[in-house]
């Protein structure tokens, strides 16, 4: 079993959407919880981060983890085309791991104007 | 200029050919990782390098070696490449205390026929 799973779509909407991404993981230890952008040709961009538990929010964007299920998720408002990408989960546990990253398989959204 | 360049982008191979990739960042980073993406897997962490004297195995290190010649610079050889190694490379960086950013160079295609 992989330590982050991530539905990996792809998931098509139309412009103006609500857009949920979402992912489950199996690592207790795991503290810190981001989510990067990967426009197509390019490498991953850090788009949000949250550290343990509760919500984070910026403009469209709000990043939502709960502990106690280890599932965390991605919502988008008012979905525009330029948020067509992969979407990936990433984590990772308190200092002492080696600050890795575990990433999940990543999520291909279009939205269509 | 981008602050994490990788070289070649693309790159067609024959099997049990010794292959270099090669990554520069300007980013001032200690910190250097290589990852392998892959379609449903994700990225995932090959080798990382905290300094310049400090390697260390990823996840999927088998069929790799890398070398940090200086701070800014850190290659990956494929000692002889086979075709599962056909796959989307990225090198990235980060600063000593990140806990969750990482800085993602613009990958390089790589095909073993």
């Amino acid at each position: 079993q992989k330590e982050v799973e991530q539905d990996p779509g792809p998931l098509s909407v139309p412009e103006g959407a609500i857009v949920s991404l979402n992912c489950t993981y199996s690592n207790s230890a795991f503290q810190y919880f981001m989510w990067y952008r990967q426009y197509s040709r390019k490498g991953p961009e850090l788009l949000m981060y949250t550290y343990s538990s509760g919500n984070k929010e910026d403009g469209r964007f709000t990043a939502q983890v709960d502990k106690s299920s280890k599932y965390i998720s991605l919502f988008i408002r008012d979905s525009q085309p330029s948020d067509s990408a992969t979407y990936l989960c990433a984590m990772s546990a308190r200092a002492g791991s080696a600050r890795q990253l575990t990433f999940g398989s990543g999520t291909q959204l279009t939205v269509l104007p | 200029d981008a602050d994490v360049t990788q070289t070649p982008r693309n790159r067609i191979t024959k099997t049990g050919k010794r292959i270099m990739l090669e990554c520069s960042q300007t980013k001032g980073h200690d910190r250097m990782y290589w990852y392998r993406q892959d379609p449903g897997l994700g990225l995932r962490l090959i080798y990382y390098s905290f300094d310049v004297k400090d390697i260390n195995k990823g996840e999927i290190s088998d069929g790799y070696s890398v070398s940090r010649q200086a701070q800014a610079k850190f290659s990956l050889s494929l000692e002889s490449a086979i075709p599962n190694q056909t796959a989307l490379y990225f090198c990235a960086t980060s600063e000593r205390d990140s806990r969750y950013e990482q800085y993602f160079g613009p990958g390089t295609r790589l095909t073993v026929t």
